[in-house]
């Protein structure tokens, strides 16, 4: 099972205001990593899939940075907006048949 | 183009029943998943099918069972129901283990 830490556990931000959250995995045997987010009441929607040190995703005012070599991904929030609440998951592949394993995740809460 | 259709969305069984869960994934998807959610253990991943084959599993006792139609439908079982088993149930479908799953709305299962 892999240790799959993302911090903060929970957020407050106002509108407006970037944000940016970390998921850190073991680096060995690194095959994929995946990005969720999870809305309430609703099912978790992929938001990235990055493969590649350095990779860097953007959807919108959402980005991602994964740094294989060292075991950790950044997500970005830029502009926060009250539909960005939601709980941000990762969730790191590795292993010869790419066992996944999601993070606890990060509760992200914008205030108008 | 439909999503992940989970049934039935909840379900209630005593302690010591067992219980199926269904799962029809996106048209076209050869690959489910499916995962547990617990309060306060995030996302837990039980197993994956591909083909019908299982090609992967979580650490989960034999209690859970699972199989893939010819169709790509998926069944979980879950045999000799024990109160902590009582969680939220997601199957999530796509290309591969690797590629982007889409999830479905899940089936809460309480056990009493």
């Amino acid at each position: 099972i892999l240790n799959v830490e993302q911090s903060p556990q929970s957020l407050h931000v106002q509108e407006g205001d970037s944000t940016n959250f970390t998921c850190s995995f073991p680096s060995s045997n690194f095959y994929a990593l995946h990005w969720y987010r999870w809305e309430t009441a609703k099912s978790p929607e992929a938001l990235f899939v990055m493969t590649l040190n350095g990779d860097e995703k953007k959807k919108g005012r959402i980005s991602a940075t994964l740094n294989t070599k060292e075991g950790y991904s950044y997500l970005y929030i830029k502009g926060s907006q009250p539909e960005d609440s939601a709980t941000y998951l990762c969730a790191p592949l590795s292993g010869g048949y790419q066992k996944v394993t999601f993070g606890t995740g990060t509760k992200l809460q914008v205030i108008p | 183009k439909a999503g992940v259709t989970q049934t039935p969305r909840y379900l209630i069984k005593t302690r010591g029943q067992q219980v199926t869960l269904s799962c029809s994934p996106i048209s076209g998807h050869r690959s489910v998943s499916w995962y547990q959610q617990t309060p306060g253990q995030g996302l837990q991943f039980l197993f994956e099918y591909f083909s019908e084959t299982q090609r992967n599993k979580g650490n989960f006792p034999g209690r859970f069972s699972g199989r893939q139609f010819s169709n790509s439908r998926s069944e979980m079982n879950v045999s000799t129901l024990e109160l902590g088993d009582s969680a939220l149930y997601l199957c999530a479908s796509g290309q591969g283990l690797g590629t982007e799953a889409f999830f479905g709305q899940g089936t809460r299962l309480t056990v009493v």
